[in-house]
C-alpha cells in the first residue's frame, strides 16, 4: 500500500525556519514527481511546490518562492521542504503528495496525512 | 495564473439525491482537470482526472465531464460519506491551482 508520512511541523516564531520530512513506504518515490500542498484553517488547499523524479526540475507558488526550497533524497524514500522567513500566513497544515498513476500530468495521490505548521510569535 | 471558480459554495441535498458541482476556468485548461474530495480531519482524495476518468477504486456513482473551461462532477446518488467538500485541480499551467470548493451538505 502506497503511504505518505510527514513530519516536522510545529509552531515557529515569524522569520525562523522549519524543514518538513515526508516518508514514503509500500513504493519507491524515485520514478514519480512529488508535491507539496498546503491548507491554511478552515481554507482551501494551495499548491505549494514541485520536484520532479530525479530533482532536476523545480517550481514553487510564488507566495514561497524566495523562501522555501524543495528537495529529494531517494535513497532514503523522503521528500523535504526547507522553510525559511515563515511568515504568519504560511500557517497551514502542509501535505505532500506523488503525482498518479504513470505522471504524465500533475494529480495528487496518494496524500499523506499533513503536518501542522504554525507561525506566530 | 489560471483562476478556478466553484459553485455553489454550499449544496444541500438528501441521501440519494443526485450532485452537480461546477467548475470554471478563467482560461482553456483542455482536460487537465481534477476533482478531489476532503472530508474533515483527512487529506483530500483525488477522484477524477483528465476530466472525466475515474481515479482507482472509485465507485461508479462519480462521474465529470466537460472540457475547456467548464466542468461539472455529478454524483448520481448521494450515499451517506460523500457529504464532504470538493475541489477542481487544474494541471495545464503552472502555478497548479484548485478551486475554492464546494461543500455538499446534508439537508
Amino acid at each position: 500500500q502506497m503511504q505518505l508520512v510527514e513530519s516536522g511541523g510545529g509552531v515557529v516564531q515569524p522569520g525562523r525556519s522549519l524543514r518538513l520530512s515526508c516518508a514514503a513506504s509500500g513504493f519507491t518515490i524515485s520514478i514519480y514527481a512529488m508535491h507539496w500542498v498546503r491548507q491554511a484553517p478552515g481554507k482551501g488547499l494551495e499548491w505549494v511546490s514541485f520536484i520532479s523524479y530525479d530533482g532536476s526540475n523545480k517550481y514553487f507558488a510564488d507566495s514561497v518562492k524566495g523562501r522555501f526550497t524543495i528537495s529529494r533524497d531517494n535513497s532514503k524514500n523522503t521528500l523535504y521542504l526547507q522553510m525559511d522567513s515563515l511568515r504568519a500566513e504560511d500557517s497551514a497544515v502542509y501535505y505532500c503528495a506523488s503525482v498518479y498513476g504513470s505522471g504524465s500530468h500533475n494529480w495528487f495521490d496518494p496524500w499523506g496525512q499533513g503536518t501542522l505548521v504554525t507561525v506566530s510569535s | 495564473e489560471i483562476v478556478l471558480t466553484q459553485s455553489p459554495g454550499t449544496l444541500s441535498l438528501s441521501p440519494g439525491d443526485r450532485a452537480t458541482l461546477s467548475c470554471r476556468a478563467s482560461q482553456s485548461v483542455s482536460s487537465y482537470l481534477a476533482w478531489y474530495q476532503q472530508k474533515p480531519g483527512q487529506a483530500p482524495r483525488l477522484l477524477i482526472y483528465d476530466a472525466s476518468n475515474r481515479a482507482t477504486g472509485i465507485p461508479a456513482r462519480f462521474s465529470g465531464s466537460g472540457s475547456g473551461t467548464d466542468f461539472t462532477l455529478t454524483i448520481s446518488s448521494l450515499e451517506p460519506e460523500d457529504f464532504a467538500v470538493y475541489y477542481c485541480q487544474q494541471c495545464r499551467n503552472w502555478p497548479l491551482t484548485f478551486g475554492g470548493g464546494t461543500k455538499v451538505e446534508i439537508k
